[in-house]
């Protein structure tokens, strides 16, 4: 079974520009996660989607952030503009759902390291 | 709101020494309990979990135990390897059910 997608891995880009981070789930995941991880804190949770709905947005910086997951499988996740504070790993992460609703364990993919100079 | 914390690193051990990874938590109502570990270069793996008090989480020889009345899920191991080296990151996901709140990591290095 492949796990969880991401590109690019790295990204260097300077402060103001724009910059978008793809994930694919694991195959019939209905639940898809962004993480951010600034270096020596734990992973922070952005945005949840369940299918192609948004569970969890509330520490989403909108006026910066945006996530979709138009089809309900894979998803992007944009930074417009960065700011040196956005350097950190973004991680994605997917799970299935069991047939009560309760979420099973969450699958990580690699993530991809931004650094805004 | 729910939060963890657990010890702060590096830890620095030789191989087969034991390993105690302290994890405090608070929350309301009974929370689940998870271990992650994350090697080098690669994302975030389950390494074990506990849903209810006294439980007790066990894998690749790490165990933890779920304990309610010290809110408190550590993480043991009786003889580490080099290949432990990696992040350990405790976490919880709260009764409500889908958020999860990870602690700040705890990075091990194990010597040969």
């Amino acid at each position: 079974e492949a796990g969880v997608a991401q590109s690019p891995r790295y990204k260097i880009i300077e402060k103001r520009q724009s910059v978008a981070f793809w994930c694919n789930p694991i195959s019939g995941h209905a639940t898809l996660y962004w993480y951010q991880q600034i270096l020596g804190q734990g992973p922070k949770l952005l945005i949840q989607f369940q299918n192609n709905g948004v569970v969890d947005d509330s520490q989403l910086p909108k006026d910066r952030f945006s996530a979709e997951r138009l089809k309900g499988v894979d998803s992007t996740l944009k930074i417009q503009p960065a700011k040196l504070e956005d350097s950190a790993v973004y991680l994605c992460a997917s799970s299935s759902v069991t047939d009560r609703g309760a979420y099973n364990e969450q699958f990580f993919g690699p993530g991809t390291r931004l650094t805004v100079l | 709101g729910d939060s963890v914390t657990q010890m702060e690193g590096p830890v620095t051990l030789s191989e087969e020494a034991c390993l105690t990874i302290n994890c405090t938590y608070t929350a309301t109502g009974y929370p689940s309990l998870f271990w992650y570990v994350q090697y080098p270069g690669e994302g975030l793996q389950l390494l074990l979990k506990a849903t209810k008090a006294d439980d007790k989480g066990s894998n690749k020889g790490f165990e933890a135990t779920y304990r309610k009345e010290t809110t408190s899920f550590h993480l043991e191991k009786g003889s580490v390897q080099v290949s432990d080296s990696a992040v350990y990151f405790c976490a919880l996901r709260g009764t409500g059910g889908f958020k999860t709140i990870f602690g700040a990591g705890t990075r091990l290095f194990v010597k040969a």
